[in-house]
């Protein structure tokens, strides 16, 4: 299956200030997506990030608030903008491999702490 | 609506204990359902799917579309089976996983 590299795996940021979160797969995929998982709670897809186009953005997200890049089919980063404490939450890529997402790999997320 | 809910937040047996982890989903098609597993401090890694109707880890999962579960069961829970358990369900044609809140799994010595 394929492997995520994930980065920062952690940060602590002031309110009001951007982040940006990068996903490195050491293979092609065609889906890759983001997720979030505030404290205590499940995981949240933010949006599916397409190669080559905008982002598939699910409802409660927007593109102001976490615009995405997809530059190539191995590589995507998530922005977090205009931050403020309730966006404390851990930030996970994840992709879909094999014929319809036979396997979904994580990566080991980003925990984002906004002070 | 599509959803999936594991009804119990924490789940708590001793070793050598049956387990049953709930999951219950709704959507009108045909789903693919998952279960998804994070040990602490590791990453999330997929613990079996439906329709591969494979036992990984001793952990079998029969999905009951009449009842619309997919209940994870293991005969005999270890200590290393503690972990954080995930249901997932992936509407047709689409890419996206709907989680469940998870079940945290506590097998006690």
């Amino acid at each position: 299956s394929a492997v995520i590299s994930q980065k920062p795996s952690r940060d602590i940021c002031q309110r009001g200030t951007s982040l940006t979160i990068q996903c490195q797969v050491d293979s092609q995929v065609t889906m890759m997506f983001w997720y979030r998982q505030q404290p205590g709670q499940s995981l949240t897809l933010i949006a599916t990030a397409n190669q080559g186009s905008e982002a598939t953005y699910e409802s409660g997200f927007v593109i102001d608030k976490f615009p995405i890049s997809r530059p190539n089919l191995t590589f995507s980063t998530l922005t977090v903008s205009n931050m403020s404490p309730e966006d404390s939450s851990i930030y996970l890529c994840s992709v879909g491999t094999g014929n319809g997402g036979v396997g979904y790999t994580f990566g080991s997320g980003t925990r984002l702490t906004v002070v | 609506a599509q959803r999936v809910t594991q009804p119990e937040k924490l789940l708590s047996v001793f070793k050598g204990a049956p387990v049953e982890l709930k999951c219950n989903y709704s959507y009108s098609g045909s789903p693919e359902l998952f279960w998804y597993v994070q040990y602490s401090r590791q990453r999330l890694q997929l613990l079996l799917r439906h329709i591969s109707r494979e036992s990984i880890k001793g952990f079998t999962a029969d999905l009951n579309k009449g009842e619309t579960s997919f209940h994870l069961k293991k005969p005999f829970a270890q200590e290393e089976d503690s972990a954080m358990y995930y249901c997932a369900l992936r509407p047709t044609d689409t890419g996206k996983l709907i989680f469940g809140q998870g079940t945290t799994l506590q097998v006690k010595p």
